[in-house]
């Protein structure tokens, strides 16, 4: 019963690369999330997507793409990489909009 | 003024005593309010959901919900060490947009 799966884990990222945030589930949820959370701050959601090849900006967009090819997976793209980007990143999914949000593990992302 | 605000704590509890958690949000809008429970590097966790006005009771957890005064409450009976966590207030609004607020540590001692 795996839920939402994110890879990697941990990340330590140069300032000026780029990187793809994986995540997967299994529930089949149409609707998922990405979120960041820095110290000591609440969830911030960057992209969120109703369902495959439907996405949508959230609160804080800015360097960050994504995709929604299948049902399942929705990663996260950062280009040019930058140390204000260094955060906690939860990718979440949902069966609808106003129904509870399952968190994957997260991925720590550090960019120096 | 914040869109979900929460005291960041700490609360601080003796085991066995009730803890109670609260809320407050902007949007009167709001339809569906949840409870997160996160543990230091972990993810959240659902706790509770509630959608309407009332109480909902779910073993120790009891959620509250007073839309006139737009305020939402956790409460924990009984509590335990293992309660020990911060605990995220989150409301959605608007079509999915979910708001967190920036969470209440709460500490249960021995």
């Amino acid at each position: 019963n795996a839920g939402v799966t994110q890879t990697p884990k941990f990340r330590i990222l140069k300032i000026g690369q780029s990187m793809t945030l994986q995540c997967t589930q299994d529930m089949n949820h149409n609707y998922m999330y990405w979120y960041r959370q820095d110290p000591g701050m609440g969830l911030k959601l960057i992209y969120y997507s109703v369902g495959a090849g439907i996405t949508d900006k959230g609160e804080v967009p800015n360097g960050y793409n994504v995709s929604r090819s299948t049902t399942e997976d929705f990663p996260l793209r950062l280009e040019l990489a930058a140390p204000s980007q260094t955060s906690v990143y939860f990718c979440a999914s949902s069966w609808g909009p106003n129904q509870p949000q399952h968190f994957g593990d997260g991925t720590r992302l550090s960019i120096l | 003024q914040k869109e979900v605000e929460q005291n960041s704590g700490p609360l601080s509890v003796p085991e066995g005593a009730i803890a109670s958690l609260n809320c407050t949000y902007s949007d009167r809008g709001s339809q569906s309010f949840f409870w997160y429970r996160q543990y230091s590097g972990k993810s959240p966790e659902l706790i509770m959901f509630i959608y309407s006005n009332g109480d909902k009771e779910d073993g120790r957890f009891t959620a509250q919900l007073n839309k006139a005064s737009q305020y939402v409450s956790l409460l924990i009976r009984d509590s335990q060490p293992s309660d020990s966590a911060t605990y995220l207030c989150a409301v959605q609004g608007g079509f999915q947009k979910l708001v967190f607020g920036t969470g209440t540590r709460l500490l249960v001692s021995p």
